[in-house]
């Protein structure tokens, strides 16, 4: 099972790109990579999902190199309300399914 | 439309009991699942239903856990014999994901706090 790993919390500021990494050495072929935000006190929200290369959406950008063993969040311009825990989970697809959270990244974006 | 709702949102409970968390997902949704969340940590998965069908019970932390689901619709978490270290805030999430396929976005709910006396 593809075990990932995050830094345990990153600053910013306003206006800023963030950029989270997520190591998942042990990942499978058919794994994809999501990201989740989490605010206090309410469920994960899902960011961006992606399998290689470069996935896109309108509120930020996964990186993910040719041997996928690891990937990156790109958050562009950050507000104070992207203040939040973001999570890389790495699942195996088919039938079964056993999704692991990471330890999540607390972002923290100052004034 | 409506999004996944759990009831109740919170609950307390004493060691020794039984308690039952529900889960209403998305109307359409083929797929539920069930984690856990104990303060400050990160989710930990229990349990997928794919329809009535449940393909990976392996996250369910004891025999005192089980989980049904029923019409392809709402799900129930059952603790029996509640412990202290029970205490977490239970999520139920779904999906459009098909049976044998990848997987996709999953929607939250907001989580039944339980607290074991």
């Amino acid at each position: 099972l593809a075990k990932t790993t995050q830094p345990i919390s990153m600053d910013s500021y306003e206006g800023q790109e963030v950029n989270i990494t997520c190591s998942h050495n042990n990942i499978a072929t058919n794994d994809y990579i999501t990201w989740y935000q989490q605010f206090p006190s309410q469920g994960p929200r899902f960011i961006i999902q992606g399998y290689k290369t470069k996935v896109t959406n309108e509120v930020a950008s996964l990186f993910i190199p040719a041997d996928r063993k690891s990937s990156t969040l790109s958050l562009p311009r950050v507000s104070l309300s992207d203040t939040a825990v973001y999570y890389c989970l790495v699942g195996v697809g088919g039938a079964t399914n056993k999704l692991i959270f990471g330890t999540g990244t607390l972002l923290a974006v100052q004034p | 439309g409506a999004g996944v709702s759990q009831s109740p949102s919170n609950k307390v409970t004493e060691k020794g009991k039984d308690v039952e968390l529900r889960c209403d997902p998305i109307s359409g949704h083929t797929a539920l699942y069930w984690y856990r969340q104990s303060l400050g940590q990160g989710l930990e998965f229990l349990i997928y239903f794919q329809g009535n069908s449940a393909p990976d019970k392996s996250g369910l932390p004891s025999d005192r856990f089980s989980a049904e689901r029923t019409g392809g619709s709402v799900s129930t978490l059952t603790i029996q014999r509640t412990q202290q270290e029970d205490s977490a805030v239970y999520l139920c999430a779904s999906s459009l994901r098909l049976a044998g396929g990848p997987i996709d976005e999953q929607f939250f709910g907001p989580g039944t706090r339980l607290t074991v006396l």
